[in-house]
């Protein structure tokens, strides 16, 4: 079974500290890999794509890793800010003929200022 | 440009009653998903539909159908509504398969 793990559940930094957060996927055959940021009550804002033969991907003070051997993804951020956060999603897409992603539990990010 | 649009943005219902939820995605786009978000459950894949034809279907009972028509607009209907069926509902879209993927703000359903 396809399935995608985030640890930890939550996390709390003071503003300023660089951070990972962690994906983990049971199926290596990945097509692509995305994560996202939700505020609460709202949609997701998508922040990275990784397709499967990349390593990683960067966007301003964000870089996101993929490593399908070890079926895991990172996503780094760095300089923390009070408006980081969010609850960090990632998906996971296996490919065929569907864009349908498998997303983690999520980690629920805080940073204090 | 613009991005995706979900209508109604929320909705009050009654059990037994039925619901459409229609989303507006991003121009050029043809692939429209929907998802379901519950504290519980977290974000369960409901359809895909692209170029008005249902590509993959989850795990959700009958009452939960789709549609997608020729501007790319898609509706999602559920009927019968019950209690469990309380939750976020968001729709996402791209240009197809393998393209990163863009939401919407959701549409909150509540079942009373």
């Amino acid at each position: 079974k396809q399935e995608v793990t985030q640890i930890p559940a939550a996390l709390s930094v003071p503003e300023g500290e660089n951070l990972v957060l962690n994906c983990s996927f049971t199926d290596s055959a990945i097509y692509n890999l995305q994560w996202f940021r939700q505020d609460p009550g709202k949609g997701l804002t998508s922040l990275l794509l990784i397709q499967s033969s990349q390593r990683e991907q960067t966007s301003g003070r964000l870089n996101a890793s993929l490593d399908k051997s070890s079926g895991r993804s990172t996503l780094y951020i760095a300089a923390s800010q009070p408006g980081d956060s969010a609850t960090y999603l990632c998906a996971a897409s296996y490919g065929g003929a569907t864009n349908k992603l498998i997303f983690g539990t999520g980690t629920l990010l805080a940073v204090q200022p | 440009k613009a991005g995706v649009t979900q209508t109604p943005r929320y909705l009050i219902k009654t059990r037994g009653q039925q619901v459409t939820l229609s989303c507006s995605p991003i121009s050029g786009h043809r692939s429209v998903s929907w998802y379901q978000q519950t504290p519980g459950q977290g974000l369960q894949f409901l359809f895909e539909y692209f170029s008005e034809t249902q590509r993959n279907k989850g795990n959700f009972p009958g009452r939960f159908s789709g549609r997608q028509f020729s501007n790319s607009r898609s509706e999602m209907n559920v009927s019968t509504l019950e209690l469990g069926d309380s939750a976020l509902y968001l729709c996402a879209s791209s240009r197809d398969r393998g393209h990163e993927q863009y939401f919407g703000p959701g549409t909150r359903l509540t079942v009373t």
